[in-house]
């Protein structure tokens, strides 16, 4: 049983570019949720997919925004780049409602 | 979801035990305790969760109280290792929070020889 992947490791980007990262879910998870982690803080709740459907937003702008596939990978995509969105990018899967298990995460450099 | 407050670091002894307390006593009657840890720039690993009953699994065992406002993660003495942020989490179980997980601040355990 593999867990949870996320790709990139890390990047760089330029303010103002546009940025996708991509999450597979744990085998046999059909729930992927995203969050974002600035630096010395805890986690934020970006958004939640539950079989290729959002099911919960947090406090982040339409710029946020994801999908999830029929086999429940997901992608986050992030628009208009700003220097804030700098931040360790986790992706958590779970079967329904049941304990989220995380990925590695993508380290994201805004520039 | 229930606001939870922690302790915002402890010293711990490599090779003893330890006992990370929780308050939450805003807890509503259907929100369950997670407990998460975090060490640097990897993801949070989860350890154990509950509802009012003890539990115990191979990493920890969660104690919460009779009236459910704290908990307490027992951490074994040969799970103590690492250095990390212990986070505890109250987490709401209804469609329009959409099972997100709020995360804290955490206590960070700096493990010491």
């Amino acid at each position: 049983e593999t867990g949870v992947t996320q790709s990139p490791t890390h990047l760089i980007k330029t303010r103002g570019q546009q940025v996708t990262l991509r999450c597979s879910s744990q085998s046999g998870h059909n729930t992927v949720s995203w969050y974002q982690q600035a630096l010395g803080q805890g986690p934020q709740f970006i958004f939640q997919y539950y079989r290729e459907e959002e099911n919960g937003r947090g406090n982040f702008p339409p710029r946020f925004s994801g999908l999830q596939f029929p086999n429940y990978s997901s992608e986050l995509n992030v628009n208009a780049l700003e220097l804030d969105d700098s931040a360790l990018y986790l992706c958590a899967s779970s079967f329904n409602s049941y304990e989220q298990y995380f990925g590695p995460g993508t380290r994201l450099t805004v520039t | 979801d229930a606001k939870t407050t922690q302790p915002t670091s402890m010293d711990c002894a490599e090779g003893r035990a330890a006992n990370l307390p929780c308050n939450h006593s805003t807890i509503s009657g259907n929100e369950y305790v997670y407990w998460y840890r975090q060490i640097h720039s990897q993801g949070p690993q989860y350890i154990i969760h509950g509802l009012k009953n003890n539990e115990t699994n191979e990493m920890a065992s969660l104690i919460i109280t009779e009236d459910r406002k704290s908990s307490t993660l027992i951490l074994p003495h040969d799970k103590l290792r690492d250095t990390a942020v212990y986070y505890c989490i109250v987490r709401g179980t209804s469609r329009a929070a959409g099972n997100k997980l709020t995360f804290g601040g955490g206590t960070r355990v700096l493990v010491k020889p």
